[in-house]
């Protein structure tokens, strides 16, 4: 079954310290994989994706992703959190083929202290 | 801006009602979706449209219905059918061709009293 799986439900990091988060993937196809972050009460916003090349992917807001076969991960990383990342990450999957559905993760909740 | 505008932002509905969600897109994108979000439950799937005049049931349309007459519009119907109706749902769209990318709009919060 097709499934996106982050293991962390809820992390909270120092302002200024470094971030990993996790996300599994299981997919029968070549994955497209994306990172997206909602603020309270607000839509997702795209922080970036990986569909072929480079394993490292730079996104917006200083994030970067790699992309793991051997491990079916594409775990996000930024160096230096701020007190404004503090908001909902979502990992998904999807197919190559335009149209078809992402699949999506069940979120990891960001908290930054100061 | 191009842009998903979903109203309203906040929608009340007593037990029994039907409800309507409004999405409408101005990025000329083919595919439009809608999603449903509970607190530790991710995204889920509700309906999703690849062309006008034609969309699919995702993983958890009971309860639902959709339809899409114009590229630009998906409205959702929550029925009295949907047993659990509380949440926030989002709208989302994107081209059929090319980059496989999705742009939501702001959500609209639905609760039934």
């Amino acid at each position: 079954a097709q499934s996106v799986t982050q293991p962390d439900i809820h992390i909270t990091v120092s302002e200024g310290a470094s971030l990993e988060l996790r996300c599994n993937y299981s997919y029968g196809a070549t994955p497209y994989l994306f990172w997206y972050v909602q603020s309270p009460g607000q839509g997702l916003q795209l922080l970036l994706k990986y569909f072929s090349g480079d394993t490292l992917v730079q996104g917006i807001k200083g994030f970067e992703a790699e992309f793991k076969r051997s491990q079916s991960s594409f775990n996000l990383r930024k160096p230096s959190v701020h007190w404004s990342d503090a908001a909902e990450y979502f990992c998904a999957v999807g197919a190559g083929q335009a149209g078809t559905a992402l699949i999506f993760g069940k979120g990891t909740t960001l908290s930054v202290s100061s | 801006d191009g842009g998903i505008t979903q109203s309203p932002k906040y929608l009340f509905r007593k037990e029994g009602q039907n409800v309507t969600l409004s999405c409408e897109q101005n990025l000329n994108h083919d595919a439009m979706y809608w999603y449903r979000q509970d607190p530790g439950q991710g995204l889920r799937l509700i309906y999703y449209s690849q062309i006008v005049n034609d969309f699919q049931k995702g993983d958890i349309a009971e309860g639902y219905s959709v339809s899409r007459e114009k590229k630009e519009s998906f409205p959702l119907t929550v029925t009295s059918a949907q047993k659990n109706p509380t949440a926030f749902y989002l709208c989302a769209s994107k081209r059929a061709r090319g980059a496989n990318v999705l742009t939501f709009g702001a959500g609209s919060r639905l609760t039934v009293l």
